[in-house]
């Protein structure tokens, strides 16, 4: 079965860029119809959709986040990743990776980033 | 972008009773709408998928209903481990994915 783990620094400074990389297992990114996606969630707030890559290269973002948001795909490492720059204190957030058909399923087990000087 | 509105916010309920959820969109999203389950400090968990369809190891006692703009999701006999945050997600728009704002369901 399908796995992923996010993994990235959880302390980032304002104004500089958070970088994250979800690593997939059990199931190649390239051989699948699915798109590949970032979730985050604020502390004790609800859930927002960052974006999502296809293994092409395809991406759709976050229409609020879309000038701040890079997510690109390693096929050779089954890897996918995700860039937010400029951040503020309000990209402090727990940041899940998930396979995407439309609906998200499964999940990373997450990785909180706080954006803190 | 497509509006998802959950009620109530939080809901109390007694173990062993019914508890009904409701998730409402600002346009159609016709069936592509999905339920996701989420306890303290975990991942939030597929439930339900094309509003009505559990997904894989879900018990029966959850089941979703709707189309268009308004769902419901339902536990029928609630247990100690339905206690959490349930989230609705419209899929329709591919482009642009959006959530419901969440119903804790608490112990009454």
């Amino acid at each position: 079965q399908v796995q992923l783990q996010e993994w990235g620094p959880g302390l980032v400074k304002p104004s500089e860029t958070l970088s994250l990389t979800c690593t997939v297992s059990g199931g190649s990114i390239s051989r699948s119809s699915y798109y590949w996606a970032w979730i985050r969630q604020p502390p004790g707030k609800g859930l927002e959709w960052i974006g999502n890559i296809f293994y092409s290269g395809t991406t759709y973002y976050n229409p609020s986040l879309k000038s701040r948001v890079t997510i690109s795909v390693d096929t050779s490492k089954n890897q996918f990743s995700l860039k937010v720059t400029s951040v503020t204190a309000a990209d402090t957030a727990m940041y899940y990776c998930a396979r995407r058909s439309g609906l998200f399923d499964p999940w990373g087990q997450g990785t909180l980033v706080t954006v803190s000087s | 972008e497509i509006v998802m509105t959950q009620s109530p916010a939080t809901l109390s309920v007694s173990p062993g009773e019914r508890a009904t959820l409701s998730c409402g969109a600002s346009q159609s999203v016709s069936s592509n709408l999905a339920w996701y389950q989420q306890k303290p400090g975990q991942a939030p968990r597929l439930l339900i998928y094309g509003a009505s369809a559990r997904a894989t190891g879900i018990p029966a006692r959850f089941s979703g209903r709707g189309s268009g703009t308004e769902f419901t999701l339902t536990i029928s006999s609630l247990k100690s481990e339905d206690f959490a945050v349930y989230y609705c997600q419209q899929y329709n728009d591919w482009s642009s994915l959006t959530f419901g704002g969440g119903t804790k369901v608490e112990i009454k």
